[in-house]
C-alpha cells in the first residue's frame, strides 16, 4: 500500500519567505507528527496532531512555525520569514494511534534550503 | 528534559564482527524505547521496541536490544554484522505517560566493510 508521502521533495527559498510542506499520511492513521533533522542530527519533534487537533506543540521552535491537519488526513507545515537556520530536513510520521505501542510510519522528507 | 545519548556517533567494522551501540535515555517514567535505522537513499524505518516484559527484544535482520532500566539504557547488538547493514542507526525514546512525543539519538552511522 501507500506510504507516507511529502511534497515537494526539495524545496530552495530566499530568506524572508514564507513555505509551506505537506504530508500525506497513511489511510487511516490518526495521529500525524513533524520532525526537522539538521545534518549529522537525529529529527527533533516539532508538533504532533492526534485527528484534527494539535495534541503537542511543544517543539515548534518559534512562532514563525506552524502546522494544520484540518481534516485529520493531509498537514501541512507552514513557515514564516524564513531564515538560513530553518534549512533542514522535515520528516513527517504517521501512525495508528497515539503512543508508544504504535509504531511511526516516516516519509521520505523536504529538504529545506533557504539562501 | 528528556533526552537520549547515543555514545559512538561513527563505527566501522569489518563484516562478521560484532555490534554493540550504546543507548542512554534520560527520563524517570514508564517510557516505550526503540531503535530505527535508515539505509542509505531510504526513509527511517522501525529495527525493533520495546514496550514491556522480556527486556531482551527482537527485531528484524538478526537485531536485537536490552532494555536495563536501571541504567537507563537500551543497546543495540547484533552477533555478526553484514555489508548490508551499513547505515545510520537512531534510538528513540517515547514517554508512555503525558504526552506522547518521541525523542531520537543523534544517530550512530555504521559502515561495515565487505
Amino acid at each position: 500500500g501507500a506510504g507516507v508521502s511529502q511534497t515537494p521533495s526539495n524545496k530552495v527559498t530566499e530568506k524572508g519567505k514564507y513555505v509551506e510542506l505537506r504530508c500525506d499520511p497513511i489511510s487511516g492513521h490518526t495521529a500525524l507528527y513533524w520532525y526537522r533533522q539538521s545534518l549529522g542530527q537525529g529529527p527533533e519533534f516539532l508538533i504532533y496532531f492526534q485527528g484534527t487537533g494539535a495534541a503537542d506543540d511543544s517543539g515548534l521552535p518559534n512562532d514563525r512555525f506552524f502546522a494544520v491537519r484540518p481534516e485529520g488526513s493531509v498537514s501541512t507545515l507552514k513557515i514564516q520569514r524564513t531564515e538560513r537556520g530553518d534549512s533542514a530536513v522535515y520528516l513527517c510520521a504517521s501512525s495508528a494511534g497515539v503512543g508508544g505501542t504504535y509504531e511511526q510510519y516516516f516519509g521520505p522528507g523536504t529538504r529545506l534550503t533557504v539562501t | 528534559a528528556q533526552s537520549v545519548s547515543q555514545h559512538n556517533h561513527h563505527v566501522i567494522l569489518s563484516e562478521a564482527a560484532s555490534l554493540e551501540l550504546g543507548c542512554n535515555y534520560s527520563y524517570g517514567g514508564t517510557v516505550n524505547l526503540f531503535w530505527y535505522v535508515q539505509y542509505p537513499g531510504q526513509h527511517l524505518q522501525l529495527l525493533l521496541k520495546y514496550f514491556s516484559g522480556d527486556p531482551l527484544v527482537k527485531g528484524i535482520k538478526g537485531f536485537e536490544a536490552e532494555f536495563i532500566k536501571s541504567k537507563f539504557s537500551f543497546n543495540l547488538r547484533k552477533p555478526s554484522v553484514q555489508w548490508s547493514d551499513t547505515a545510520e542507526y537512531f534510538c528513540a525514546v517515547t514517554r508512555n505517560t503525558g504526552g506522547f512525543k518521541t525523542i531520537f539519538g543523534a544517530g550512530t552511522r555504521l559502515f561495515v566493510k565487505a
